[in-house]
Protein backbone atom coordinates (compact mmCIF):
# COMPACT_ATOMS: atom_id res chain seq x y z
CA UNK A 1 0.00 0.00 0.00
CA UNK A 2 1.44 3.13 -1.27
CA UNK A 3 -0.38 5.70 1.22
CA UNK A 4 -2.17 7.72 -1.89
CA UNK A 5 -5.53 6.69 -1.96
CA UNK A 6 -8.55 7.66 -4.92
CA UNK A 7 -11.56 7.18 -5.46
CA UNK A 8 -13.88 5.96 -6.92
CA UNK A 9 -12.06 2.79 -8.34
CA UNK A 10 -14.25 2.29 -11.04
CA UNK A 11 -16.40 5.07 -13.10
CA UNK A 12 -18.71 4.49 -16.28
CA UNK A 13 -20.60 7.36 -18.11
CA UNK A 14 -21.43 8.57 -21.33
CA UNK A 15 -20.26 10.42 -24.24
CA UNK A 16 -20.72 14.15 -23.22
CA UNK A 17 -20.89 13.99 -19.47
CA UNK A 18 -18.71 15.46 -17.09
CA UNK A 19 -16.53 13.47 -13.71
CA UNK A 20 -14.59 14.40 -10.87
CA UNK A 21 -11.64 11.88 -10.00
CA UNK A 22 -10.13 12.39 -6.23
CA UNK A 23 -6.58 11.84 -4.88
CA UNK A 24 -5.31 11.62 -1.53
CA UNK A 25 -1.51 11.67 -1.29
CA UNK A 26 0.62 9.96 1.27
CA UNK A 27 1.08 11.75 4.58
CA UNK A 28 3.28 15.02 4.18
CA UNK A 29 3.37 14.67 0.55
CA UNK A 30 3.04 18.09 -0.85
CA UNK A 31 3.60 17.30 -4.86
CA UNK A 32 0.71 15.36 -6.45
CA UNK A 33 0.58 14.29 -9.97
CA UNK A 34 -1.72 13.23 -12.39
CA UNK A 35 -1.59 10.37 -15.12
CA UNK A 36 -3.42 8.48 -18.03
CA UNK A 37 -2.48 4.84 -18.56
CA UNK A 38 -4.17 3.87 -22.00
CA UNK A 39 -3.29 0.63 -23.91
CA UNK A 40 -2.83 2.27 -27.10
CA UNK A 41 -1.02 6.01 -25.46
CA UNK A 42 0.80 4.34 -22.52
CA UNK A 43 1.35 6.27 -19.62
CA UNK A 44 0.91 9.81 -19.99
CA UNK A 45 1.80 12.75 -17.56
CA UNK A 46 -0.86 15.13 -17.68
CA UNK A 47 -0.19 17.72 -14.69
CA UNK A 48 1.56 18.38 -11.44
CA UNK A 49 0.34 20.66 -8.35
CA UNK A 50 2.90 21.20 -5.55
CA UNK A 51 1.23 22.45 -2.29
CA UNK A 52 -1.53 24.25 -4.15
CA UNK A 53 -0.59 25.61 -6.94
CA UNK A 54 0.15 24.06 -10.69
CA UNK A 55 4.18 23.23 -11.24
CA UNK A 56 4.61 21.57 -14.33
CA UNK A 57 1.94 20.65 -17.46
CA UNK A 58 2.26 18.03 -19.86
CA UNK A 59 -0.10 16.18 -22.39
CA UNK A 60 -3.44 17.65 -20.29
CA UNK A 61 -6.25 18.13 -23.38
CA UNK A 62 -8.35 21.63 -22.43
CA UNK A 63 -11.13 19.59 -21.79
CA UNK A 64 -9.67 18.24 -18.39
CA UNK A 65 -8.50 20.42 -15.56
CA UNK A 66 -7.27 19.82 -11.88
CA UNK A 67 -7.02 21.20 -8.58
CA UNK A 68 -4.97 21.06 -5.05
CA UNK A 69 -6.79 22.23 -2.53
CA UNK A 70 -5.82 23.26 1.09
CA UNK A 71 -5.87 19.93 2.34
CA UNK A 72 -3.24 18.97 -0.07
CA UNK A 73 -6.34 16.28 -1.89
CA UNK A 74 -6.60 17.09 -5.43
CA UNK A 75 -9.20 16.40 -7.76
CA UNK A 76 -9.28 16.28 -11.59
CA UNK A 77 -12.14 17.18 -13.65
CA UNK A 78 -12.95 15.80 -17.04
CA UNK A 79 -15.95 16.92 -19.21
CA UNK A 80 -17.41 16.78 -22.92
CA UNK A 81 -16.21 12.66 -22.24
CA UNK A 82 -15.17 11.42 -25.45
CA UNK A 83 -14.91 7.38 -26.02
CA UNK A 84 -11.43 7.97 -26.16
CA UNK A 85 -10.95 9.02 -22.82
CA UNK A 86 -11.63 6.24 -21.64
CA UNK A 87 -8.38 4.88 -19.53
CA UNK A 88 -6.55 3.90 -16.39
CA UNK A 89 -6.56 7.54 -14.27
CA UNK A 90 -3.28 7.64 -11.72
CA UNK A 91 -2.38 10.05 -8.78
CA UNK A 92 1.24 10.17 -7.19
CA UNK A 93 2.79 12.52 -4.70
CA UNK A 94 6.11 13.04 -3.88
CA UNK A 95 7.14 14.99 -0.85
CA UNK A 96 8.59 17.40 -2.36
CA UNK A 97 8.84 19.02 -5.95
CA UNK A 98 12.68 18.20 -6.60
CA UNK A 99 13.24 16.16 -9.62
CA UNK A 100 15.12 13.82 -7.48
CA UNK A 101 12.09 12.32 -5.06
CA UNK A 102 10.34 8.93 -6.35
CA UNK A 103 6.38 8.96 -6.79
CA UNK A 104 4.06 6.89 -5.03
CA UNK A 105 0.78 5.88 -7.46
CA UNK A 106 -2.45 5.48 -6.11
CA UNK A 107 -4.31 2.27 -6.95
CA UNK A 108 -5.72 4.42 -10.26
CA UNK A 109 -9.44 5.21 -11.22
CA UNK A 110 -10.55 3.25 -14.52
CA UNK A 111 -12.82 5.29 -16.39
CA UNK A 112 -15.29 3.61 -18.81
CA UNK A 113 -17.37 6.14 -21.53
CA UNK A 114 -19.48 4.77 -23.19
CA UNK B 1 13.26 16.99 -27.68
CA UNK B 2 13.95 14.88 -24.47
CA UNK B 3 12.95 11.17 -24.38
CA UNK B 4 13.03 7.88 -22.82
CA UNK B 5 12.77 5.04 -25.21
CA UNK B 6 12.91 1.49 -23.89
CA UNK B 7 13.67 -1.11 -27.21
CA UNK B 8 11.82 -3.88 -26.31
CA UNK B 9 8.22 -3.82 -25.94
CA UNK B 10 8.56 -7.36 -24.99
CA UNK B 11 11.08 -9.96 -22.51
CA UNK B 12 10.85 -13.27 -22.07
CA UNK B 13 13.51 -14.84 -19.45
CA UNK B 14 13.34 -18.28 -17.85
CA UNK B 15 12.87 -18.65 -14.36
CA UNK B 16 16.40 -18.68 -12.58
CA UNK B 17 18.40 -16.83 -15.42
CA UNK B 18 19.64 -12.91 -15.57
CA UNK B 19 17.11 -10.77 -16.76
CA UNK B 20 17.99 -7.45 -18.43
CA UNK B 21 14.93 -4.51 -19.24
CA UNK B 22 17.00 -1.64 -21.31
CA UNK B 23 16.94 1.89 -21.21
CA UNK B 24 18.34 4.79 -22.95
CA UNK B 25 17.83 8.57 -22.30
CA UNK B 26 17.92 11.65 -23.98
CA UNK B 27 17.57 14.35 -21.64
CA UNK B 28 20.05 17.38 -20.66
CA UNK B 29 21.93 17.95 -18.07
CA UNK B 30 22.61 15.51 -15.53
CA UNK B 31 19.55 13.66 -15.17
CA UNK B 32 17.96 11.98 -12.45
CA UNK B 33 17.26 8.40 -13.29
CA UNK B 34 14.55 5.79 -12.23
CA UNK B 35 12.84 2.27 -12.44
CA UNK B 36 9.06 1.61 -11.82
CA UNK B 37 7.05 -1.77 -11.87
CA UNK B 38 3.83 -1.83 -12.76
CA UNK B 39 1.79 -5.35 -11.31
CA UNK B 40 -1.68 -6.35 -13.44
CA UNK B 41 -4.35 -4.28 -11.51
CA UNK B 42 -2.24 -2.19 -9.50
CA UNK B 43 -0.23 1.82 -9.77
CA UNK B 44 2.69 1.34 -10.71
CA UNK B 45 5.84 1.10 -7.64
CA UNK B 46 9.09 2.50 -7.78
CA UNK B 47 11.84 0.36 -8.03
CA UNK B 48 15.40 2.27 -7.48
CA UNK B 49 16.62 5.62 -8.75
CA UNK B 50 19.44 7.03 -9.73
CA UNK B 51 20.57 10.58 -8.45
CA UNK B 52 24.55 11.07 -8.20
CA UNK B 53 27.39 8.85 -7.42
CA UNK B 54 28.32 4.96 -7.90
CA UNK B 55 26.80 3.85 -11.33
CA UNK B 56 25.66 0.93 -10.30
CA UNK B 57 22.45 1.35 -7.88
CA UNK B 58 20.90 -1.50 -6.13
CA UNK B 59 17.01 -1.22 -5.53
CA UNK B 60 13.49 -3.02 -4.26
CA UNK B 61 13.49 -6.91 -4.80
CA UNK B 62 16.92 -8.00 -5.96
CA UNK B 63 16.54 -5.22 -8.64
CA UNK B 64 19.92 -3.20 -9.71
CA UNK B 65 20.46 -0.58 -12.17
CA UNK B 66 23.74 0.60 -14.05
CA UNK B 67 23.97 4.26 -15.10
CA UNK B 68 26.15 4.93 -18.19
CA UNK B 69 26.59 8.03 -19.22
CA UNK B 70 28.59 7.70 -22.45
CA UNK B 71 26.15 5.49 -23.53
CA UNK B 72 23.09 7.61 -22.29
CA UNK B 73 21.18 4.67 -20.89
CA UNK B 74 19.78 3.28 -17.95
CA UNK B 75 19.39 -0.77 -17.71
CA UNK B 76 17.64 -3.00 -15.34
CA UNK B 77 18.97 -5.92 -14.21
CA UNK B 78 18.63 -8.99 -12.09
CA UNK B 79 20.42 -11.81 -11.66
CA UNK B 80 18.10 -14.99 -10.88
CA UNK B 81 14.43 -14.03 -12.24
CA UNK B 82 11.74 -15.40 -10.27
CA UNK B 83 8.19 -15.72 -11.92
CA UNK B 84 6.92 -13.27 -9.89
CA UNK B 85 8.99 -10.69 -11.41
CA UNK B 86 6.29 -10.64 -14.72
CA UNK B 87 5.10 -7.50 -14.97
CA UNK B 88 5.45 -4.37 -17.07
CA UNK B 89 8.42 -2.01 -16.31
CA UNK B 90 8.54 1.53 -16.72
CA UNK B 91 12.30 3.64 -16.98
CA UNK B 92 11.66 7.22 -16.42
CA UNK B 93 14.33 10.66 -16.41
CA UNK B 94 14.11 13.83 -14.83
CA UNK B 95 16.25 16.68 -16.67
CA UNK B 96 17.64 18.26 -13.92
CA UNK B 97 17.46 21.36 -15.18
CA UNK B 98 15.06 24.55 -16.77
CA UNK B 99 11.39 25.00 -15.76
CA UNK B 100 8.15 22.67 -16.27
CA UNK B 101 10.94 20.13 -15.21
CA UNK B 102 8.71 16.88 -15.26
CA UNK B 103 9.20 13.17 -15.67
CA UNK B 104 10.02 11.63 -18.84
CA UNK B 105 8.36 7.98 -19.12
CA UNK B 106 9.25 5.24 -21.44
CA UNK B 107 6.71 3.19 -22.92
CA UNK B 108 7.08 0.18 -20.95
CA UNK B 109 8.81 -3.02 -21.14
CA UNK B 110 6.35 -6.20 -20.54
CA UNK B 111 8.73 -8.50 -18.26
CA UNK B 112 7.65 -12.34 -18.74
CA UNK B 113 9.50 -15.24 -16.65
CA UNK B 114 8.57 -18.61 -17.53
CA UNK B 115 8.87 -21.80 -15.21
Amino acid sequence: DSGVTQTPKHLITATGQRVTLRCSPRSGDLSVYWYQQSLDQGLQFLIQYYNGEERAKGNILERFSAQQFPDLHSELNLSSLELGDSALYFCASSKLTEGMNEQFFGPGTRLTVL
Amino acid sequence: AQSVAQPEDQVNVAEGNPLTVKCTYSVSGNPYLFWYVQYPNRGLQFLLKYITGDNLVKGSYGFEAEFNKSQTSFHLKKPSALVSDSALYFCAADSNAGNNRKLIWGLGTSLAVNP
